[in-house]
Protein backbone atom coordinates (compact mmCIF):
# COMPACT_ATOMS: atom_id res chain seq x y z
CA UNK A 1 0.00 0.00 0.00
CA UNK A 2 1.34 3.38 -1.02
CA UNK A 3 1.84 6.02 1.72
CA UNK A 4 2.77 9.28 1.89
CA UNK A 5 4.11 11.76 4.30
CA UNK A 6 5.38 15.20 4.64
CA UNK A 7 7.34 16.55 7.23
CA UNK A 8 9.34 19.77 7.60
CA UNK A 9 8.52 23.17 9.94
CA UNK A 10 5.30 23.44 11.12
CA UNK A 11 6.52 27.14 11.80
CA UNK A 12 8.13 29.61 9.38
CA UNK A 13 8.96 33.49 9.92
CA UNK A 14 7.28 35.91 7.37
CA UNK A 15 9.83 36.57 4.30
CA UNK A 16 11.51 33.15 5.11
CA UNK A 17 11.50 30.35 3.30
CA UNK A 18 8.82 27.30 3.69
CA UNK A 19 10.52 23.83 3.43
CA UNK A 20 8.74 20.57 3.26
CA UNK A 21 9.43 17.33 1.86
CA UNK A 22 7.14 13.98 0.99
CA UNK A 23 8.85 10.81 2.08
CA UNK A 24 7.12 7.93 -0.25
CA UNK A 25 6.65 4.58 0.82
CA UNK A 26 4.96 1.20 -1.23
CA UNK A 27 6.27 3.11 -4.80
CA UNK A 28 9.02 4.33 -6.40
CA UNK A 29 9.61 7.77 -7.58
CA UNK A 30 11.81 6.45 -10.08
CA UNK A 31 9.81 4.45 -11.99
CA UNK A 32 8.34 6.64 -13.79
CA UNK A 33 4.44 5.68 -13.72
CA UNK A 34 3.89 9.15 -12.02
CA UNK A 35 4.16 12.84 -11.44
CA UNK A 36 4.15 13.87 -7.49
CA UNK A 37 2.07 16.85 -6.46
CA UNK A 38 2.16 19.42 -3.46
CA UNK A 39 -1.12 20.46 -2.49
CA UNK A 40 -2.43 23.15 -0.11
CA UNK A 41 -5.76 24.25 1.98
CA UNK A 42 -5.67 27.43 4.11
CA UNK A 43 -7.65 26.56 7.15
CA UNK A 44 -11.88 26.26 6.52
CA UNK A 45 -10.80 27.03 2.81
CA UNK A 46 -10.29 24.57 -0.76
CA UNK A 47 -7.60 23.28 -2.18
CA UNK A 48 -5.08 24.50 -4.37
CA UNK A 49 -3.04 22.80 -6.45
CA UNK A 50 0.89 24.06 -6.01
CA UNK A 51 3.07 22.46 -8.59
CA UNK A 52 4.03 18.88 -9.73
CA UNK A 53 7.40 16.94 -10.10
CA UNK A 54 8.29 14.05 -12.48
CA UNK A 55 11.13 11.52 -11.58
CA UNK A 56 13.40 13.60 -14.22
CA UNK A 57 13.05 16.19 -12.44
CA UNK A 58 10.88 17.99 -14.64
CA UNK A 59 8.27 20.50 -13.31
CA UNK A 60 5.15 22.48 -13.50
CA UNK A 61 3.68 24.57 -10.95
CA UNK A 62 0.76 27.40 -10.49
CA UNK A 63 1.30 30.47 -12.46
CA UNK A 64 0.59 32.85 -9.53
CA UNK A 65 3.58 31.04 -7.57
CA UNK A 66 5.65 29.95 -10.05
CA UNK A 67 8.68 32.87 -9.10
CA UNK A 68 8.32 31.78 -5.27
CA UNK A 69 8.09 27.74 -5.73
CA UNK A 70 11.03 24.96 -6.19
CA UNK A 71 10.16 21.65 -6.25
CA UNK A 72 12.91 18.46 -6.21
CA UNK A 73 13.15 15.12 -6.20
CA UNK A 74 15.67 12.36 -4.62
CA UNK A 75 14.87 9.41 -5.97
CA UNK A 76 17.76 7.73 -3.68
CA UNK A 77 15.80 8.33 -0.63
CA UNK A 78 11.82 8.22 -2.45
CA UNK A 79 11.80 11.74 -1.60
CA UNK A 80 10.33 14.90 -3.12
CA UNK A 81 10.70 18.46 -2.02
CA UNK A 82 8.99 21.51 -2.16
CA UNK A 83 10.58 25.21 -1.04
CA UNK A 84 8.46 28.58 -1.49
CA UNK A 85 10.70 32.07 -0.85
CA UNK A 86 9.29 34.89 0.91
CA UNK A 87 6.51 33.36 2.50
CA UNK A 88 3.48 35.49 4.09
CA UNK A 89 0.78 35.21 6.11
CA UNK A 90 -1.24 33.92 3.24
CA UNK A 91 0.73 30.76 2.82
CA UNK A 92 -0.50 29.46 5.60
CA UNK A 93 -2.07 26.56 5.17
CA UNK A 94 -2.23 22.65 5.57
CA UNK A 95 0.63 21.34 2.99
CA UNK A 96 -0.59 17.74 1.44
CA UNK A 97 2.09 15.98 -0.84
CA UNK A 98 0.14 13.66 -3.05
CA UNK A 99 1.03 10.89 -6.36
CA UNK A 100 -0.19 12.47 -9.40
CA UNK A 101 -1.73 9.77 -12.03
CA UNK A 102 -0.58 9.42 -15.74
CA UNK A 103 -2.85 8.81 -18.03
CA UNK A 104 -4.46 9.27 -20.95
CA UNK A 105 -7.43 9.80 -19.20
CA UNK A 106 -6.22 13.25 -17.10
CA UNK A 107 -4.44 13.51 -13.81
CA UNK A 108 -5.92 12.85 -10.25
CA UNK A 109 -4.53 12.48 -6.60
CA UNK A 110 -3.72 9.08 -5.15
CA UNK A 111 -3.40 8.69 -2.36
CA UNK A 112 -2.34 11.90 -0.41
CA UNK A 113 -0.20 12.48 2.72
CA UNK A 114 -1.77 13.13 5.77
CA UNK A 115 -1.30 16.64 5.30
CA UNK A 116 1.37 19.09 7.69
CA UNK A 117 0.03 22.95 9.13
CA UNK A 118 2.46 25.52 8.16
CA UNK A 119 1.64 28.74 9.66
CA UNK A 120 3.81 32.20 8.99
CA UNK A 121 4.44 34.00 12.02
CA UNK A 122 7.28 35.85 13.61
CA UNK B 1 -13.43 32.36 -5.78
CA UNK B 2 -12.78 28.55 -7.03
CA UNK B 3 -13.02 27.66 -10.47
CA UNK B 4 -15.38 25.04 -10.19
CA UNK B 5 -18.27 25.71 -8.66
CA UNK B 6 -20.10 23.48 -5.84
CA UNK B 7 -22.53 23.93 -3.48
CA UNK B 8 -21.40 24.62 -0.06
CA UNK B 9 -23.48 22.12 2.11
CA UNK B 10 -26.14 19.48 1.21
CA UNK B 11 -27.71 17.37 3.95
CA UNK B 12 -30.10 14.18 3.99
CA UNK B 13 -31.14 12.05 6.25
CA UNK B 14 -29.66 8.11 6.72
CA UNK B 15 -30.97 6.37 3.85
CA UNK B 16 -31.42 9.14 1.41
CA UNK B 17 -29.65 9.77 -1.64
CA UNK B 18 -27.81 13.48 -2.62
CA UNK B 19 -26.43 14.92 -5.08
CA UNK B 20 -23.30 17.50 -5.03
CA UNK B 21 -23.37 19.48 -8.51
CA UNK B 22 -19.46 20.24 -10.15
CA UNK B 23 -20.04 23.50 -12.45
CA UNK B 24 -17.03 24.62 -14.41
CA UNK B 25 -16.82 25.95 -17.74
CA UNK B 26 -15.23 25.90 -21.51
CA UNK B 27 -12.16 25.88 -20.81
CA UNK B 28 -12.27 22.77 -17.94
CA UNK B 29 -14.93 20.72 -17.94
CA UNK B 30 -16.80 21.90 -21.35
CA UNK B 31 -13.48 21.09 -23.15
CA UNK B 32 -13.68 17.47 -22.34
CA UNK B 33 -11.67 17.29 -18.86
CA UNK B 34 -12.37 14.65 -16.89
CA UNK B 35 -13.28 15.05 -13.56
CA UNK B 36 -12.57 13.41 -10.43
CA UNK B 37 -14.06 13.38 -6.88
CA UNK B 38 -12.35 13.34 -3.27
CA UNK B 39 -13.75 12.71 0.07
CA UNK B 40 -12.64 14.68 3.17
CA UNK B 41 -13.40 13.47 6.32
CA UNK B 42 -12.11 15.71 9.38
CA UNK B 43 -8.61 16.01 10.09
CA UNK B 44 -8.04 13.91 7.54
CA UNK B 45 -5.63 14.39 4.23
CA UNK B 46 -8.53 13.76 0.83
CA UNK B 47 -8.93 10.63 -0.82
CA UNK B 48 -9.90 9.70 -3.96
CA UNK B 49 -13.98 9.10 -4.18
CA UNK B 50 -14.44 8.90 -8.01
CA UNK B 51 -11.96 9.08 -11.34
CA UNK B 52 -12.22 9.54 -14.78
CA UNK B 53 -16.11 11.15 -14.27
CA UNK B 54 -17.70 7.59 -13.41
CA UNK B 55 -14.72 5.33 -11.88
CA UNK B 56 -14.44 3.75 -8.38
CA UNK B 57 -10.84 3.15 -7.12
CA UNK B 58 -11.12 -0.57 -5.50
CA UNK B 59 -12.85 0.10 -1.82
CA UNK B 60 -15.08 2.65 -2.65
CA UNK B 61 -18.70 1.53 -2.22
CA UNK B 62 -21.33 1.40 -5.03
CA UNK B 63 -23.36 3.58 -3.48
CA UNK B 64 -20.86 6.50 -4.62
CA UNK B 65 -21.83 7.56 -8.39
CA UNK B 66 -20.51 10.22 -10.70
CA UNK B 67 -21.49 11.83 -14.12
CA UNK B 68 -20.68 14.10 -16.06
CA UNK B 69 -22.61 15.86 -18.78
CA UNK B 70 -21.83 19.67 -20.82
CA UNK B 71 -19.51 21.95 -18.46
CA UNK B 72 -21.19 20.48 -15.24
CA UNK B 73 -20.64 16.96 -13.42
CA UNK B 74 -22.18 15.38 -10.02
CA UNK B 75 -21.56 13.36 -7.44
CA UNK B 76 -24.17 10.83 -6.24
CA UNK B 77 -24.82 9.50 -2.77
CA UNK B 78 -27.12 7.09 -1.96
CA UNK B 79 -28.31 5.15 1.26
CA UNK B 80 -26.74 7.90 3.32
CA UNK B 81 -24.94 6.77 6.49
CA UNK B 82 -23.32 8.63 9.21
CA UNK B 83 -19.73 7.92 8.58
CA UNK B 84 -20.27 9.87 5.02
CA UNK B 85 -20.65 12.86 6.53
CA UNK B 86 -17.58 14.77 5.17
CA UNK B 87 -16.11 17.86 2.64
CA UNK B 88 -16.44 16.30 -0.51
CA UNK B 89 -14.21 18.29 -3.71
CA UNK B 90 -14.29 18.12 -7.44
CA UNK B 91 -11.30 18.45 -9.95
CA UNK B 92 -10.37 19.13 -13.17
CA UNK B 93 -8.05 20.54 -15.44
CA UNK B 94 -8.60 23.78 -16.32
CA UNK B 95 -6.80 24.82 -20.36
CA UNK B 96 -6.53 28.61 -20.17
CA UNK B 97 -5.03 28.63 -16.46
CA UNK B 98 -2.95 25.54 -17.43
CA UNK B 99 -3.43 24.14 -13.70
CA UNK B 100 -5.51 21.42 -11.94
CA UNK B 101 -8.02 22.86 -10.39
CA UNK B 102 -10.69 22.11 -7.50
CA UNK B 103 -14.20 23.07 -6.71
CA UNK B 104 -14.32 25.29 -3.46
CA UNK B 105 -16.21 22.02 -1.57
CA UNK B 106 -19.30 20.77 -0.14
CA UNK B 107 -19.71 20.17 3.39
CA UNK B 108 -22.52 16.93 3.81
CA UNK B 109 -24.57 16.69 6.77
CA UNK B 110 -26.12 13.16 7.62
CA UNK B 111 -29.04 14.70 9.70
Amino acid sequence: QVQLQESGPGLVKPSQTLSLTCTVSGDSISSGSNYWSWIRQPAGKGLEWIGRIYSSGSTNYIPSLRSRVTMSVDTSKNQFSLKLSSVTAADTAVYYCARDALTSSGNWFDPWGQGTLVTVSS
Amino acid sequence: QSVLTQPPSVSGAPGQRVTISCTGSSSNIGAGYNVHWYQQLPGTGPKLLIYTNINRPSGVPDRFSGSKSGTSASLAITGLQADDEADYYCQSYDSSLSVWVFGGGTKLTVL
